[in-house]
Protein backbone atom coordinates (compact mmCIF):
# COMPACT_ATOMS: atom_id res chain seq x y z
CA UNK A 1 0.00 0.00 0.00
CA UNK A 2 1.71 3.09 -1.24
CA UNK A 3 -0.49 5.59 0.72
CA UNK A 4 -1.92 7.08 -2.07
CA UNK A 5 -5.46 6.73 -2.41
CA UNK A 6 -7.98 7.04 -5.89
CA UNK A 7 -11.77 6.39 -5.63
CA UNK A 8 -13.60 4.83 -8.15
CA UNK A 9 -11.44 1.99 -8.27
CA UNK A 10 -14.02 1.18 -11.66
CA UNK A 11 -16.35 3.84 -13.74
CA UNK A 12 -18.18 2.49 -16.74
CA UNK A 13 -19.54 6.11 -18.69
CA UNK A 14 -20.89 6.63 -22.29
CA UNK A 15 -19.37 8.85 -25.25
CA UNK A 16 -20.15 12.58 -24.78
CA UNK A 17 -20.35 11.96 -20.99
CA UNK A 18 -18.36 13.95 -17.80
CA UNK A 19 -16.72 12.06 -15.03
CA UNK A 20 -14.32 13.07 -12.07
CA UNK A 21 -11.80 11.26 -10.57
CA UNK A 22 -10.30 11.73 -7.43
CA UNK A 23 -6.85 11.59 -5.99
CA UNK A 24 -5.52 11.72 -2.19
CA UNK A 25 -1.57 11.90 -1.90
CA UNK A 26 0.38 10.32 0.83
CA UNK A 27 0.39 12.30 4.08
CA UNK A 28 3.17 14.84 3.85
CA UNK A 29 3.10 15.21 -0.05
CA UNK A 30 2.74 18.12 -1.79
CA UNK A 31 3.26 17.24 -5.88
CA UNK A 32 0.48 15.14 -7.42
CA UNK A 33 0.86 13.73 -10.78
CA UNK A 34 -1.77 12.62 -13.11
CA UNK A 35 -1.02 9.45 -15.40
CA UNK A 36 -2.60 7.88 -18.44
CA UNK A 37 -2.15 4.35 -19.51
CA UNK A 38 -3.70 2.56 -22.60
CA UNK A 39 -3.39 -0.53 -23.59
CA UNK A 40 -1.39 0.00 -26.69
CA UNK A 41 0.61 3.14 -24.84
CA UNK A 42 3.07 3.22 -21.98
CA UNK A 43 2.81 5.98 -18.91
CA UNK A 44 1.36 8.72 -20.49
CA UNK A 45 2.08 12.27 -18.01
CA UNK A 46 -1.18 14.51 -18.16
CA UNK A 47 -0.45 17.09 -15.64
CA UNK A 48 1.54 17.95 -12.05
CA UNK A 49 -0.08 20.19 -8.94
CA UNK A 50 2.04 21.33 -6.24
CA UNK A 51 0.79 22.80 -3.25
CA UNK A 52 -2.44 23.85 -5.07
CA UNK A 53 -0.40 25.08 -8.28
CA UNK A 54 -0.57 23.84 -11.82
CA UNK A 55 3.08 22.73 -11.82
CA UNK A 56 3.96 20.81 -15.44
CA UNK A 57 1.68 19.79 -17.69
CA UNK A 58 2.10 16.68 -20.34
CA UNK A 59 0.04 15.23 -23.34
CA UNK A 60 -3.19 16.55 -21.59
CA UNK A 61 -6.03 16.87 -23.97
CA UNK A 62 -8.23 20.69 -23.38
CA UNK A 63 -11.12 18.37 -22.15
CA UNK A 64 -9.44 17.18 -19.37
CA UNK A 65 -8.45 19.29 -16.52
CA UNK A 66 -7.66 19.11 -13.07
CA UNK A 67 -7.11 20.52 -9.75
CA UNK A 68 -5.57 20.43 -6.62
CA UNK A 69 -7.65 21.81 -3.42
CA UNK A 70 -5.68 23.40 -0.31
CA UNK A 71 -6.24 20.02 1.86
CA UNK A 72 -3.68 18.40 -1.22
CA UNK A 73 -6.31 16.23 -3.03
CA UNK A 74 -6.26 16.54 -6.17
CA UNK A 75 -9.17 16.28 -8.99
CA UNK A 76 -9.02 14.76 -12.65
CA UNK A 77 -11.95 16.22 -14.77
CA UNK A 78 -12.75 14.21 -18.30
CA UNK A 79 -15.58 15.58 -20.13
CA UNK A 80 -16.85 15.01 -23.63
CA UNK A 81 -15.63 11.55 -23.38
CA UNK A 82 -14.52 9.54 -26.31
CA UNK A 83 -14.27 5.58 -26.87
CA UNK A 84 -10.30 6.21 -26.74
CA UNK A 85 -10.17 7.97 -23.39
CA UNK A 86 -10.76 4.24 -21.88
CA UNK A 87 -7.65 3.70 -19.95
CA UNK A 88 -6.24 3.42 -16.51
CA UNK A 89 -5.76 6.68 -14.59
CA UNK A 90 -3.16 6.74 -11.99
CA UNK A 91 -2.39 9.75 -9.55
CA UNK A 92 1.37 9.21 -7.90
CA UNK A 93 2.13 11.80 -5.60
CA UNK A 94 6.02 13.08 -4.14
CA UNK A 95 7.33 15.34 -1.67
CA UNK A 96 8.88 18.50 -3.04
CA UNK A 97 12.48 18.87 -2.46
CA UNK A 98 14.91 20.72 -4.60
CA UNK A 99 17.40 17.97 -4.78
CA UNK A 100 16.77 14.56 -3.93
CA UNK A 101 15.14 11.59 -5.31
CA UNK A 102 11.57 13.34 -5.28
CA UNK A 103 10.19 9.34 -5.95
CA UNK A 104 6.34 8.95 -6.97
CA UNK A 105 4.52 6.88 -5.33
CA UNK A 106 1.07 5.69 -7.56
CA UNK A 107 -2.05 5.06 -6.09
CA UNK A 108 -4.26 1.72 -7.40
CA UNK A 109 -5.93 3.84 -10.27
CA UNK A 110 -9.46 4.43 -11.99
CA UNK A 111 -10.18 1.97 -14.18
CA UNK A 112 -12.40 3.94 -17.21
CA UNK A 113 -14.35 2.23 -19.66
CA UNK A 114 -16.51 4.50 -22.00
CA UNK A 115 -19.10 2.51 -23.80
CA UNK B 1 12.18 15.88 -27.86
CA UNK B 2 11.72 13.60 -25.32
CA UNK B 3 12.54 10.25 -26.14
CA UNK B 4 13.23 6.87 -24.16
CA UNK B 5 13.51 3.46 -25.67
CA UNK B 6 13.36 0.17 -24.50
CA UNK B 7 12.82 -3.31 -25.57
CA UNK B 8 9.23 -4.62 -25.66
CA UNK B 9 9.73 -7.89 -24.29
CA UNK B 10 12.29 -10.35 -22.62
CA UNK B 11 11.86 -14.07 -21.50
CA UNK B 12 14.27 -15.28 -19.13
CA UNK B 13 14.19 -18.54 -16.80
CA UNK B 14 13.73 -18.84 -13.10
CA UNK B 15 17.35 -18.27 -10.97
CA UNK B 16 18.63 -16.52 -13.89
CA UNK B 17 20.03 -12.97 -14.79
CA UNK B 18 18.74 -10.40 -16.65
CA UNK B 19 19.31 -7.23 -17.76
CA UNK B 20 16.77 -4.45 -18.80
CA UNK B 21 18.58 -1.40 -21.46
CA UNK B 22 17.26 1.56 -21.35
CA UNK B 23 18.48 4.36 -23.67
CA UNK B 24 17.32 7.98 -23.21
CA UNK B 25 17.39 11.82 -25.00
CA UNK B 26 15.06 14.28 -23.09
CA UNK B 27 15.78 17.78 -22.67
CA UNK B 28 17.58 17.93 -19.37
CA UNK B 29 18.29 15.15 -17.45
CA UNK B 30 17.72 15.33 -13.25
CA UNK B 31 17.46 11.81 -12.37
CA UNK B 32 16.87 8.37 -13.88
CA UNK B 33 14.12 5.91 -12.33
CA UNK B 34 13.20 1.86 -12.46
CA UNK B 35 9.58 1.19 -11.69
CA UNK B 36 7.77 -2.21 -11.79
CA UNK B 37 4.05 -2.83 -12.52
CA UNK B 38 2.48 -5.99 -12.14
CA UNK B 39 -0.72 -6.60 -15.16
CA UNK B 40 -3.33 -4.50 -13.93
CA UNK B 41 -1.45 -2.49 -10.92
CA UNK B 42 0.08 0.55 -9.95
CA UNK B 43 4.18 0.86 -10.71
CA UNK B 44 6.10 0.68 -7.30
CA UNK B 45 9.75 2.45 -6.96
CA UNK B 46 12.99 0.21 -7.50
CA UNK B 47 15.60 2.46 -7.76
CA UNK B 48 17.22 5.44 -8.39
CA UNK B 49 20.09 6.63 -10.59
CA UNK B 50 21.75 10.14 -10.97
CA UNK B 51 25.00 10.13 -10.97
CA UNK B 52 27.23 7.11 -13.35
CA UNK B 53 27.52 4.13 -12.25
CA UNK B 54 26.02 1.09 -10.46
CA UNK B 55 23.46 1.02 -7.71
CA UNK B 56 22.93 -2.21 -5.92
CA UNK B 57 19.43 -2.70 -3.83
CA UNK B 58 19.27 -6.54 -3.10
CA UNK B 59 18.51 -8.80 -6.04
CA UNK B 60 18.15 -5.73 -8.30
CA UNK B 61 20.87 -3.35 -9.31
CA UNK B 62 20.48 -0.33 -11.86
CA UNK B 63 23.67 1.54 -13.62
CA UNK B 64 23.69 4.77 -15.16
CA UNK B 65 26.03 6.11 -18.09
CA UNK B 66 24.61 10.07 -18.80
CA UNK B 67 26.83 10.78 -21.85
CA UNK B 68 25.80 7.47 -22.92
CA UNK B 69 22.02 8.50 -22.16
CA UNK B 70 21.82 4.66 -21.17
CA UNK B 71 20.80 2.61 -17.82
CA UNK B 72 20.51 -0.83 -17.04
CA UNK B 73 17.99 -2.65 -14.58
CA UNK B 74 19.88 -6.09 -13.37
CA UNK B 75 17.56 -8.68 -11.79
CA UNK B 76 19.07 -11.66 -10.18
CA UNK B 77 18.21 -15.14 -9.35
CA UNK B 78 14.89 -14.50 -11.13
CA UNK B 79 11.93 -15.53 -8.69
CA UNK B 80 8.29 -16.15 -11.27
CA UNK B 81 7.20 -13.08 -9.35
CA UNK B 82 9.41 -11.26 -10.83
CA UNK B 83 7.56 -11.84 -13.86
CA UNK B 84 5.92 -7.69 -14.57
CA UNK B 85 6.55 -5.10 -16.79
CA UNK B 86 9.93 -2.61 -16.10
CA UNK B 87 9.52 0.97 -16.90
CA UNK B 88 12.49 3.50 -17.23
CA UNK B 89 11.43 7.05 -16.34
CA UNK B 90 13.60 10.22 -16.91
CA UNK B 91 13.08 13.20 -14.42
CA UNK B 92 13.84 16.41 -16.58
CA UNK B 93 15.99 19.49 -15.97
CA UNK B 94 13.51 20.85 -14.16
CA UNK B 95 13.02 18.53 -11.75
CA UNK B 96 9.72 17.53 -11.24
CA UNK B 97 8.57 16.46 -15.33
CA UNK B 98 8.31 12.83 -15.35
CA UNK B 99 9.11 10.97 -18.96
CA UNK B 100 8.22 7.29 -18.84
CA UNK B 101 9.72 4.98 -21.38
CA UNK B 102 6.95 2.24 -23.02
CA UNK B 103 7.90 -0.24 -20.59
CA UNK B 104 9.86 -3.62 -21.10
CA UNK B 105 7.26 -6.79 -20.59
CA UNK B 106 9.75 -10.13 -18.46
CA UNK B 107 8.45 -12.88 -18.47
CA UNK B 108 10.22 -15.59 -16.34
CA UNK B 109 9.63 -18.87 -16.95
CA UNK B 110 10.03 -22.29 -14.75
Amino acid sequence: DSGVTQTPKHLITATGQRVTLRCSPRSGDLSVYWYQQSLDQGLQFLIQYYNGEERAKGNILERFSAQQFPDLHSELNLSSLELGDSALYFCASSVHRDRGMNEQFFGPGTRLTVL
Amino acid sequence: GQNIDQPTEMTATEGAIVQINCTYQTSGFNGLFWYQQHAGEAPTFLSYNVLDGLEEKGRFSSFLSRSKGYSYLLLKELQMKDSASYLCAVRDRRGQNFVFGPGTRLSVLP
